[in-house]
């Protein structure tokens, strides 16, 4: 019963380094999505795919991308991390491309200095 | 202004009460409508979920929409400290709009003491 897995757990970055976060389903959902959780601003979209083989800006884009590897894989990429992106980050799926029910992993940790 | 708004707290009851938790929205499109319940540290999960108007029940959790005033509320009987988290609400478009994904609130931390 694994659901949304996201590793790493947590990472610290300095100003301009570069990493991928990776995101893996089992439950066979078509749709995966990206949120950052900033304290006091709720859970903002990152970039969504809604399908696989395809992706979406979300809300908050700038200074990411995604690439959705198969159906199971979805990554997020910073490119040259900046302090404005500490955060924690979520990968969810959901069954159908109207994202009525997301189910979420646990969470990445990001601290860049 | 935010899609959708959201009172932060803390909300701190008594254990045994009745905790009403709201949201308020602008976006006469939404059509999904959701709780989610988060644990420190932990993901977001999936308490209730109601399409368009009416009440839906679970065990202790009840949640009600109403769109005539843009207005969700999830209600929780006979709280326990284990009911202490942060609770978002989220709401969603139909899919054939051409938006995919959530609209969440800021959440709201609940406290039961015991």
């Amino acid at each position: 019963n694994a659901g949304v897995t996201q590793t790493p757990k947590f990472q610290v970055l300095k100003t301009g380094q570069s990493m991928t976060l990776q995101c893996a389903q089992d439950m066979n959902h078509n749709s995966m999505y990206w949120y950052r959780q900033d304290p006091g601003m709720g859970l903002r979209l990152i970039y969504y795919s809604a399908s696989e083989g395809t992706t979406d800006k979300g809300e908050v884009p700038n200074g990411y991308n995604v690439s959705r590897l198969n159906k199971r894989e979805f990554s997020l990429r910073l490119e040259s991390a900046a302090p404005s992106q500490t955060s924690v980050y979520f990968c969810a799926s959901s069954p159908t491309r109207g994202n009525t029910e997301a189910f979420f992993g646990q969470g990445t940790r990001l601290t860049v200095v | 202004q935010k899609e959708v708004e959201q009172d932060p707290g803390p909300l701190s009851v008594p254990e045994g009460a009745i905790v009403s938790l709201n949201c308020t929205y602008s976006n006469s499109a939404f059509q999904y409508f959701m709780w989610y319940r988060q644990y420190s540290r932990k993901g977001p999960e999936l308490l209730m979920y109601t399409y368009s108007s009416g009440n839906k029940e679970d065990g202790r959790f009840t949640a009600q929409v109403d769109k005539s005033s843009k207005y969700i509320s999830l209600f929780i009987r006979d709280s326990q400290p284990s009911d202490s988290a942060t609770y978002l609400c989220a709401m969603s478009v139909p899919s054939d709009t051409g938006r995919r994904a959530l609209t969440f609130g800021s959440g709201t931390r609940l406290q039961v003491q015991p």
